[in-house]
């Protein structure tokens, strides 16, 4: 079946420096793909979507760059913190039916002081 | 703020016992949500619903049922609690339409273990 999935489980990164978390995906259809943010012992937070129209998109230190001929998603966050360390997963969602996100596995992102 | 907030932040129960999970939002959302968080399945959707009295089957429905009779409250029934239940539990809500289209909004969860 489709699937959303994460290339690494796990990503230590140096504070200050960039970080890139990647996602591939299956399914060509999906209209939207959307990456949340899970802090320990919270439920997860939304940080930005891209519509499959569009390959860059921009928010607060985050940019998600969308290549639909590799089918490949990636979050790049500028100038990590410590407050970026949490799991992000990154999720699609095909318009015309429901409401439904499918997520990937996650990405454990640990910032290194 | 939106708020959602869940009965239990963690929970242990017995193989058979009937379990209630409660999730309650402020938001006025006509949305609600229930995942299942699983170490190296990320969230599979369970069910969710619409509207009050609405429901539709996730990815994962069997072995639970939902029931939605106030539009701010969307509780999760385990009918007969069983060891591969144990997992953490997340209850989203989102209102109809609005942008982001795609933002939910989580609560934070409750830890449930089926013995």
């Amino acid at each position: 079946g489709e699937s959303v999935g994460l290339h690494l489980p796990t990503l230590s990164v140096q504070e200050g420096d960039n970080s890139i978390i990647n996602c591939a995906y299956s399914n060509s259809a999906s209209d939207y793909f959307i990456w949340y943010k899970q802090e320990s012992g919270k439920g997860p937070q939304f940080i930005i979507d891209i519509r499959s129209n569009m390959d860059k998109r921009q928010g607060q230190r985050v940019t998600v760059l969308l290549n639909k001929t590799v089918k490949h998603l990636s979050l790049q966050i500028a100038a990590t913190q410590p407050g970026d360390s949490a799991v992000y997963f990154c999720a699609e969602k095909t318009l015309g039916g429901n409401e439904k996100l499918t997520f990937g596995t996650g990405t454990r992102l640990t910032i290194i002081p | 703020d939106v708020k959602v907030t869940q009965s239990s932040r963690y929970l242990v129960k017995r193989t058979g016992e009937k379990v209630f999970l409660e999730c309650v939002q402020d938001m006025d959302h006509e949305n609600m949500f229930w995942y299942r968080q699983d170490p190296g399945l990320g969230l599979r959707l369970i069910y969710f619903s619409y509207d009050v009295k609405m429901k539709e089957k996730g990815d994962i429905p069997e072995g639970y049922s939902v029931s939605r009779e106030k539009k701010e409250r969307f509780s999760l029934i385990l009918e007969s609690a069983s060891t591969n239940q144990t997992s953490m539990y997340l209850c989203a809500s989102r209102p109809l339409g609005g942008e982001p289209y795609n933002e939910q909004f989580f609560g934070p969860g409750t830890r449930l273990t089926v013995l």
